[in-house]
């Protein structure tokens, strides 16, 4: 049979429009979620986090966004630069394990 | 400090040959990952280590892979016999402390099994 690639969402915007990237986690006692980039041919770099005891939370250009009732992460960023187009993961945190997303790739039209 | 460092960049090898990928975690660290990224799966843990100790290996996928970390600055991830599908991104990841604490990955091993 045919095997079955893991199909990444896309988003792609131009330059200097914000992005929003969404994430679903799936365990609710999850407390400390991350951000990652990861820019091709390199390991995943840290964005920014958020602790469950946080809805929302900003750092330069990104904005963390933690909805804990329907378990849903969103990052912000805004004024995307050509520089940001990479994938970007979000991870969980339980116990002392990550958990991550499938990713998404983001593409930046100069 | 120069981040997680891992070595080789890449690695191809024959089917049935052994590999060994080899990390260095940031000074200090407590916590070292290994994971596994492919186009299939997208990223995988397959062990943790706590103070060099395998806290969880439920993520390797069979006998042929093996973890250790003999001290606080060295760990191998070795697969012996390795098969084309073993064909991956090997990462290594570091974090500094128990519970909430971002981990810090190297550049990953690109492994290719022909």
């Amino acid at each position: 049979g045919e095997s079955v690639g893991l199909h990444l969402p896309t988003l792609s915007v131009q330059e200097g429009d914000n992005s929003i990237i969404n994430c679903a986690y799936s365990n609710s006692a999850s407390d400390y979620f991350i951000w990652y980039k990861q820019e091709s041919g390199k390991g995943p770099q840290f964005i920014i986090d958020i602790r469950s005891n946080m809805d929302k939370r900003q750092g330069q250009r990104v904005t963390v966004l933690l909805n804990k009732t329907v378990k849903h992460l969103s990052l912000q960023i805004a004024a995307t630069q050509p520089g940001d187009s990479a994938v970007y993961f979000c991870a969980e945190n339980s116990g002392n394990q990550f958990y991550f997303g499938t990713g998404t790739s983001l593409t930046v039209i100069p | 400090d120069a981040g997680v460092i891992q070595s080789p960049r890449h690695e191809v090898t024959e089917m049935g040959q052994e590999v060994t990928l080899r990390c260095k975690p940031i000074s200090g660290h407590d916590y070292l990952f290994w994971y596994r990224q492919t186009m299939m799966r997208g990223l995988e843990l397959l062990i943790y280590f706590n103070n060099n100790v395998p806290i969880d290996d439920s993520g390797m996928p069979e006998d042929r892979f093996s973890a250790k970390m003999p001290n606080a600055s060295f760990s191998t991830l070795k697969i012996q016999p390795s098969e084309p599908r073993d064909s991956a991104v090997y990462f290594c990841a570091s974090s500094p402390g128990k519970g909430a604490a971002e981990a810090f990955f190297g550049q990953g091993t690109r492994l290719t099994v022909v």
